[in-house]
C-alpha cells in the first residue's frame, strides 16, 4: 500500500539554527498537507500544496512540493523555542472508492535555547 | 477549538474488553478519519468515511470496526483489547475527502491494563 516516509525522525537544534524535514511518497500524490503537533496536543493544519513544484511560505516556514508530486519538504529558518513539536506531512492519494490521507511518521523537533 | 469532539478523553479498560470511541465532526464536514498514535509514534491511518460510506481503509485490525451514522458522527469499536492497543486515537474531519484541511479532535487516550 501507499507509504509516506518522513526523515529525520528526530532533530535537536540550537535556537537560531535552521531545520528541515523531508517527506517521500511511494506513489504520486494529489496534494500534500503539513501539520504540527505540539507536545500533548493534537495535529493542527499548517498548509496544503497542490501543484507540481509549488513553493509556499509562512513567515519563517518554507514548504515545497516536488516536481513529480512524490516528495515535499518543510524548512524553518532561525528556529525559535515556539517551533518545538512534531511536524507531520500527509499525502492525499486517490483510491478506487475514495481518497486516503496518509501521514508520515513525523519529525520531532526540539529547540535548545 | 477545532470543532471536532471526541469522547471520552480518557479510557482505562482490561484486556479482552470492548470499547467504543465516539467522534462528532465539524459542522458540515462529511469526511471522518480515524488514526491511531502510539507513544512517540506517528499517525497510523485506520479508516475513512464519507457521508456514511466507508471510503478508504488503512492497517485496521479485524478486531476494530467503525461506522458513520446519518447525523455524520462516527464510532470506532475496539474489541478483544490487547495491551498493544493502548494508544491515542484521533478522529479528524474534513469537508471534501482530503482536498481541504483535516481538523483533529483532542483524541481519546486508551489504556489497556
Amino acid at each position: 500500500g501507499q507509504q509516506v516516509m518522513q526523515i529525520p525522525q528526530y532533530q535537536h537544534v540550537q535556537e537560531g539554527e535552521d531545520f528541515t524535514t523531508y517527506c517521500n511518497s511511494s506513489t504520486t500524490l494529489s496534494n500534500i498537507q503539513w501539520y504540527k503537533q505540539r507536545p500533548g496536543g493534537h495535529p493542527v493544519f499548517l498548509i496544503q500544496l497542490v501543484k507540481s513544484g509549488e513553493v509556499k511560505k509562512q513567515k519563517r516556514l518554507t514548504f515545497q512540493f516536488g516536481e513529480a508530486k512524490k516528495n515535499s519538504s518543510l524548512h524553518i529558518t532561525a528556529t525559535q523555542t515556539t517551533d518545538v513539536g512534531t511536524y507531520f506531512c500527509a499525502g492525499l492519494s486517490r483510491q478506487e472508492y475514495g481518497n486516503k490521507l496518509v501521514f508520515g511518521a513525523g519529525t520531532i523537533l526540539r529547540v535548545k535555547s | 477549538d477545532s470543532g471536532v469532539t471526541q469522547t471520552p478523553k480518557h479510557l482505562i479498560t482490561a484486556t479482552g474488553q470492548r470499547v467504543t470511541l465516539r467522534c462528532s465532526p465539524r459542522s458540515g464536514d462529511l469526511s471522518v478519519y480515524w488514526y491511531q498514535q502510539s507513544l512517540d509514534q506517528g499517525l497510523q491511518f485506520l479508516i475513512q468515511y464519507y457521508n456514511g460510506e466507508e471510503r478508504a481503509k488503512g492497517n485496521i485490525l479485524e478486531r476494530f470496526s467503525a461506522q458513520q451514522f446519518p447525523d455524520l458522527h462516527s464510532e470506532l469499536n475496539l474489541s478483544s483489547l490487547e495491551l498493544g492497543d493502548s494508544a491515542l486515537y484521533f478522529c479528524a474531519s474534513s469537508a471534501f475527502e482530503g482536498y481541504t484541511e483535516a481538523f483533529f479532535g483532542q483524541g481519546t487516550r486508551l489504556t489497556v491494563v
